[in-house]
Formats: C-alpha cells, structure tokens, sequence
C-alpha cells in the first residue's frame, strides 16, 4: 500500500533559525510528491512540488523541499523561520501517470516561538 | 476573488438529516475533488470528477453523493447523517486529470451532527 509518512507531529523551532519538516514516502513508480500548509481554519495552501528534475525545489514564501530517492524522503527546510509560518503542514505523494489521487500525511504542527 | 468556495462554511444538524455543501471554482480547472479531514487533522480524498465525470469514488457510504452540474461546481449531499460524519469536509480543483497538476482547495465546511 502507498503511504506518506510526517515522523513528528510537532516540531518547535525559534524565530530566525532554520526549519526543517520531514516527510517520507512509499509510493510506487516514479512519485510526484507535495508540500501544502493549512493555517487555523483555512484550507490548504500549495506550497512546491516536485514532479522530476532538479531534487532541490523552490517554492512559497521561502520554502524549499530536497527529493532523496535512496533516502524516500522529501524534507521541508526554511533557512530562517518567521513566527508567521506557524501552521499545520501536510506531505503528499501520488504516483506519477495515475490519477491525481493525493496520499496525505498526517500532518506536522509547526510552532515558531520570537 | 476567490478561487474555490463552498457553502456552507458551518452546518450543524441532527443525525437522520439530509445535507448538502456547495463548491464552486472559477480558475477554469478540468477537476474536483472532495476531501474529509477528521477531528486528527486526517485528510482523504473522498471522490473525484473530471469534466463532469466520476473518476475516482473512494470507499465512502453511498450515503454521500457527489454531483457535478457543470465543471465548475461540485457538491455533496449526504444521506442520513451519522454523529461519524462529523468533519471538516475540503472541495479541491486542479488544471486536470495528471498527477502533476497540483490541487486548490477551498476553505472547508465543517459539519457538526448532534
């Protein structure tokens, strides 16, 4: 079975210092996978994926995310976290050439402290 | 403007009752979905449309029926209401059908059955 895994459920970092938020996958062929963020009562918001290419994407509001195929990982980093990005973030994959059935984590919480 | 939006944004009703939540997108997508997220933040696709289409109908209670009147709107009426469909429920749109295409979800209904 596919799956998407987010190892912690909170992570807690302090303004300006670096983030980073894991995710791994298990999703078979060739994955496309996803980062969204959801903020209290809001939906979710897309933030950067990665379909092929490079293995370091770029997104929103400074986020990057680095595919490791070996690893099954794709991290979430920030260089400089801002208290502003506290929220709920959520990993997906699907499977490359299938339907754009999104497999979700469960979510990691994401507190910045000033 | 908004992209995605549904209506209603909160719905309390009593168990046994019929329901339905409205989605509407104006980015012009091919594609929408319906997500349930649980009181754990879980997210899972319920079902998905293309064009008017079913094309993916995840193992919901056929209580739950989507409907699709055009490409633009996709609403879900709900059967009977059960205290376990309480949620808060997600309608989403992509450009189509490919696993590439990321997805805009819009704000949420939460649903709440006494």
């Amino acid at each position: 079975a596919q799956s998407v895994a987010q190892p912690e459920d909170q992570v807690n970092v302090a303004e300006g210092n670096p983030l980073t938020v894991k995710c791994t996958y298990s999703v078979s062929g060739n994955p496309y996978l996803f980062w969204y963020v959801q903020y209290p009562n809001r939906g979710l918001q897309f933030l950067l994926k990665y379909i092929t290419g490079d293995n370091l994407v770029k997104g929103s509001y400074g986020f990057e995310a680095e595919f490791n195929k070996s690893q099954t990982s794709f991290h979430l980093k920030k260089p400089s976290a801002l208290v502003s990005d506290s929220a709920l973030y959520f990993c997906a994959g699907v499977r490359s050439g299938g339907y754009n059935k999104l497999i979700f984590g469960a979510g990691t919480r994401l507190a910045v402290h000033p | 403007d908004t992209a995605v939006s549904q209506t209603p944004k909160y719905l309390v009703t009593q168990m046994g009752n019929d329901k339905s939540i409205k989605c509407e997108q104006n980015l012009g997508h091919d594609t929408m979905y319906w997500y349930k997220q649980d009181s754990k933040k879980f997210l899972k696709i319920m079902f998905s449309y293309n064009n008017k289409e079913l094309i993916i109908n995840e193992t919901v209670p056929n209580r739950f029926s989507p409907k699709s009147p055009d490409k633009a709107h996709l609403n879900l009426h709900i059967n009977s209401l059960e205290l376990g469909d309480s949620a808060v429920y997600f309608c989403a749109s992509s450009q189509g059908l490919a696993s590439s295409y990321e997805q805009y979800f819009g704000p949420g209904t939460r649903l709440t059955v006494t």
